[in-house]
């Protein structure tokens, strides 16, 4: 079983200011998926990233899949009460299919 | 935007009972899935079903769980007898199509509660 590390698990932080969320793993990945989920709902994806070093940006959301496809990071910039919730990696194993691991989220407060 | 949706939203059932919680993925997606969260756990892997027929499939994925497509918009997962330990979020998943080692986009309901009592 191929098992992805988020970290921090909890995260509370001030309106205004950068964090960084991990995800790692010893194995590597074909490719990567960051997610949202809100309380009682489904995970909402934010990005893909599929090539070793690839860096992808949604307004202040800066994500990066590591060179050896092995780990990625979700910066976010200037954190918003509005970014508040859980984000989870998840990744598809290499070669093992199309099954998505994923990893045990972090769950993310921003005060006002 | 399309999106996968999932019915009940919330089911509440006895040990025991069958269960059969539905999905419509989005329409011109090949690649259906049934993923679980067990209360403050992580999403886990249940099965992934191509062509009318199970993909892959986890450790979870006994002989109490099966899957169907029994008309061209509704993906089920039936458990057969549930247990107590069955209660978690059920979420379905849809992708476009798949090739070995390449990425695929995996579109998620909103989920499923399922109580077992």
């Amino acid at each position: 079983t191929q098992l992805l590390e988020q970290s921090p698990q909890f995260l509370s932080i001030q309106e205004g200011e950068n964090l960084t969320v991990y995800c790692n793993s010893s194995s590597v990945f074909s490719s990567l998926q960051w997610y949202r989920q809100e309380p009682g709902e489904g995970p909402v994806l934010l990005v893909t990233v599929v090539t070793g070093g690839e860096v992808k940006k949604l307004k202040r959301l800066t994500f990066q899949f590591g060179d050896a496809r092995k780990d990625s990071s979700l910066h976010i910039t200037a954190a918003q009460p509005g970014d508040t919730g859980l984000y989870l990696c998840a990744g598809e194993p290499n070669n093992a299919g199309n099954m998505l691991t994923f990893g045990g989220g972090t769950r993310l407060m921003v005060k006002p | 935007e399309p999106e996968v949706t999932q019915t009940p939203s919330h089911q509440v059932t006895q040990m025991g009972q069958e269960v059969i919680l539905r999905c419509v993925p989005i329409s011109n997606h090949l690649y259906f899935y049934w993923y679980r969260q067990i209360l403050g756990q992580k999403v886990e892997f249940l099965v992934s079903f191509y062509n009318n027929e199970i993909s892959e499939k986890s450790e979870i994925f006994d002989d109490q769980f099966s899957v169907e497509r029994p008309d061209g918009s509704n993906f089920t997962l039936k458990i057969r007898s549930t247990k107590l330990e069955d209660s978690a979020m059920y979420f379905c998943a849809s992708s476009e199509g798949f090739r070995i080692g390449t990425w695929e986009t995996q579109y998620f309901g909103p989920g499923t509660r399922l109580l077992v009592l």
